[in-house]
């Protein structure tokens, strides 16, 4: 694998159920975020993790839940969604750099999430 | 705090003529700009970016872009449209003082006519 893989590419669940999207990046970087991509709105940044400890919540609801086990690995977990939260769901990663230069965001290719 | 304006939300040009995609940023000290395309039912993929030096960036599949402080204004320009470039185009606009975040544009829609 290369890049920044995402599982699974579609899922559907109920309100009720609970599940776990996952990415995977195999480009050696420290780095990582959640996205959410609606239709008709702007890319939203959910999360960052900075070498594994996570440094941006940008006002998620707590039924979205991060994870960040190492450097390679970023899940997100889901309990009780709403049809609202119904989106493109993508992961990125980049080398960040403590004296503040900035790198690029590689993307994967996202998780099509239907809440029904 | 940033803020990226990306004024057009569609565009159609004719396949083989010019394509200029327009983006204005917000942003206090000297910005780092991105272009980056999605396909549909894929990620985003760098296209080119702008950290310093000189204002012309060269990306890949032939497009370019200019940065113009005083018009803060980072435009994305290719000279003849080929019909695979029909896809979604984001400006996104990253500084020092923010860390490793970006703030992305709403995304300009490109649709090439044969």
């Amino acid at each position: 694998e290369t890049g920044v893989t995402q599982t699974p590419r579609h899922l559907v669940m109920g309100m009720t159920n609970k599940k776990s999207l996952k990415c995977e990046q195999h480009l050696g970087h420290n780095a990582m975020y959640w996205y959410k991509q609606s239709a008709k709105k702007p890319l939203e940044l959910m999360f960052v993790y900075n070498f594994k400890e996570q440094t941006e919540n940008n006002s998620v609801p707590s039924r979205f839940s991060p994870e960040c086990p190492n450097s390679s690995h970023l899940f997100l977990h889901l309990h009780t969604l709403q049809p609202e939260d119904s989106a493109l769901y993508l992961c990125a990663s980049s080398q960040f750099r403590t004296s503040g230069s900035q790198n690029e965001q590689f993307f994967g290719p996202g998780t099509r999430l239907t809440v029904l | 705090a940033q803020s990226v304006t990306q004024p057009d939300i569609h565009i159609t040009v004719s396949e083989g003529a010019s394509l200029e995609l327009r983006c204005n940023y917000s942003y206090g000290a000297t910005p780092y700009l991105f272009w980056y395309v999605q396909s549909p039912g894929q990620g985003l993929q760098l296209l080119l970016k702008y950290f310093s030096g000189d204002t012309l960036v060269q990306g890949i599949k032939g497009f370019e872009a200019e940065f113009k402080r005083s018009q803060s204004s980072f435009n994305l320009r290719k000279p003849s449209v080929h019909w695979s470039d029909a896809a979604e185009y984001f400006c996104a606009v990253g500084g020092k003082e923010y860390g490793n975040k970006l703030v992305f544009g709403a995304g300009t829609i490109l649709r090439v006519k044969s």
